[in-house]
């Protein structure tokens, strides 16, 4: 079975850009979550969604960031306008419950210049 | 909110030798899962060991073991025999029962040495 699918694995833009994130969650997993990982703060959990509906975006930082889940096997994360401190590892990870195993995806190392 | 502290941002072991990370954590929760992954330079983020804090036994995977003493929150990750692939930053997450998302540490950075 294949496991959380992410992409692009890196991206470069320029600040002002827009940046679309995309994930690919397990066949049967009906929680989704986005982190953000920088060296200064860590692991962020951003958004998590439940059965594609957004249950909790308390970590979105601004309201340049928003994320949707149209179905349950696709989901993005968008950066408009991006700017260089956005700059950081996005992961995606989906599990079956709550706060059971995290699968995570690969990661999307963002660099805005 | 819950917090978790791992208070070594890095360890370094020598190969074969047992090294232990710590991690304390802070909630009023009484049912909740405890984890340890790991990130090895390739970035992807692996589950290493698990442990419910309903059950008392410590949870061990191979070489990996855990030390969770509940009353003074603390779950600290023992691995044996280090190996040069064991190399990587360690998180240490919480979740709740009553929640949805985990928590995470910081992170350990563990340098292995030949």
């Amino acid at each position: 079975d294949a496991g959380v699918i992410q992409s692009p694995r890196h991206e470069v833009t320029e600040m002002g850009q827009e940046v679309t994130l995309r994930c690919k969650p397990i066949s049967g997993h009906d929680y989704l979550f986005w982190y953000r990982q920088t060296m200064m703060r860590g692991l962020e959990l951003l958004i998590y969604f439940n059965n594609n509906v957004p249950i909790d975006d308390s970590g979105m930082p601004e309201d340049r960031f928003s994320a949707k889940m149209p179905n349950a096997s696709f989901s993005t994360l968008k950066i408009q306008p991006s700017e260089p401190r956005d700059s950081a590892v996005y992961f995606c990870a989906s599990s079956r419950w709550g706060p059971g195993e995290l699968f995570f995806g690969e990661g999307s190392r963002l660099t805005v210049l | 909110a819950q917090t978790v502290t791992q208070s070594q941002p890095e360890m370094s072991v020598q190969e074969a030798e047992t090294v232990t990370l710590s991690c304390t954590y802070d909630t009023s929760e009484s049912d909740y899962y405890l984890f340890w992954y790991k990130q090895p330079p390739s970035r992807q983020m692996i589950l290493v060991i698990r442990q419910e804090a309903y059950k008392q036994q410590n949870a061990t995977e191979n070489r990996f073991s855990v030390n969770f003493q509940k009353a003074a929150k603390s779950f600290s990750l023992k691995i044996s025999d280090s190996q040069l692939g064991d190399a990587a930053m360690y998180f240490c997450a919480y979740g709740a029962l009553s929640g949805y998302a985990l928590n995470f540490g910081k992170g350990t950075s563990l340098l292995v040495t030949p």
